[in-house]
């Protein structure tokens, strides 16, 4: 039972448009949400998470809104570059406080010039 | 600082041996947790480490195991080496309270042949 899922496997946007990147979340009990970007063959790299008492959060080109009532969270990315291309993934954490994430299966951003 | 150290970046060992993997954490911080990423299952949660404790394990059989040591290095193995092994191990590194960040290393590529 996926508890962290991203619908779009893929997305395609224009250099200078927004990215926008979506998860919904089954698990009442996550209170912690990252997002990260990843490379072929490396280590996921953090990009921003967003704690469940806010409903955004920003850093620099990077906004993440989460709806709590909706279960659903998204990635905002503005303007998009090139340089963005990669794999996103969407991670959740309980409020056990235990450092387990479960991730979502990732979405695809191809960003073209 | 120095980020999340693994080693080594590559390995490629035969069914039915073990092998084990190494992950130096971002200096002062406590918690290590391990994932497997596969093409088919994503990125899946093995175990995490907290002082030298382990505190928290996924759904791995028991050929899977874990330690960390006082300096918070961990190494994880993996005995009895199946082909299904194959995968990239990723290490993330956090201070293991809530709502705190986890960074993860460039991760072990392991071919089982």
């Amino acid at each position: 039972d996926q508890q962290v899922k991203q619908n779009s496997p893929s997305l395609s946007v224009q250099e200078g448009r927004i990215s926008i990147l979506n998860c919904d979340y089954t698990n009442s009990m996550f209170d912690y949400f990252l997002w990260y970007k990843k490379y072929p063959a490396e280590g996921p790299t953090f990009l921003i998470s967003i704690s469940s008492i806010k409903d955004k959060n920003e850093d620099g080109r990077f906004t993440v809104f989460l709806n709590k009532s909706a279960k659903h969270l998204s990635l905002h990315i503005v303007p998009s570059q090139p340089g963005d291309s990669a794999v996103y993934f969407c991670a959740a954490r309980e409020i056990s406080g235990y450092s387990t994430l479960t991730f979502g299966k990732g979405t695809m951003l191809l960003v073209s010039p | 600082k120095a980020g999340v150290t693994q080693t080594p970046r590559y390995l490629i060992k035969t069914r039915g041996q073990q092998v084990t993997l190494s992950c130096s954490p971002i200096s002062g911080h406590r918690s290590v947790s391990w994932y497997q990423q596969t093409p088919g299952q994503g990125l899946q949660f093995l175990f995490e480490y907290f002082s030298e404790t382990q505190r928290n394990k996924g759904n791995f059989p028991g050929r899977f195991s874990g330690r960390q040591f006082s300096n918070s290095r961990s190494e994880m193995n993996v005995s009895t080496l199946e082909l299904g092994d194959s995968a990239l191990y990723l290490c993330a590194s956090s201070p293991g309270q809530p709502n705190t960040e986890a960074f993860f290393g460039q991760g072990t590529r392991l071919t089982v042949v």
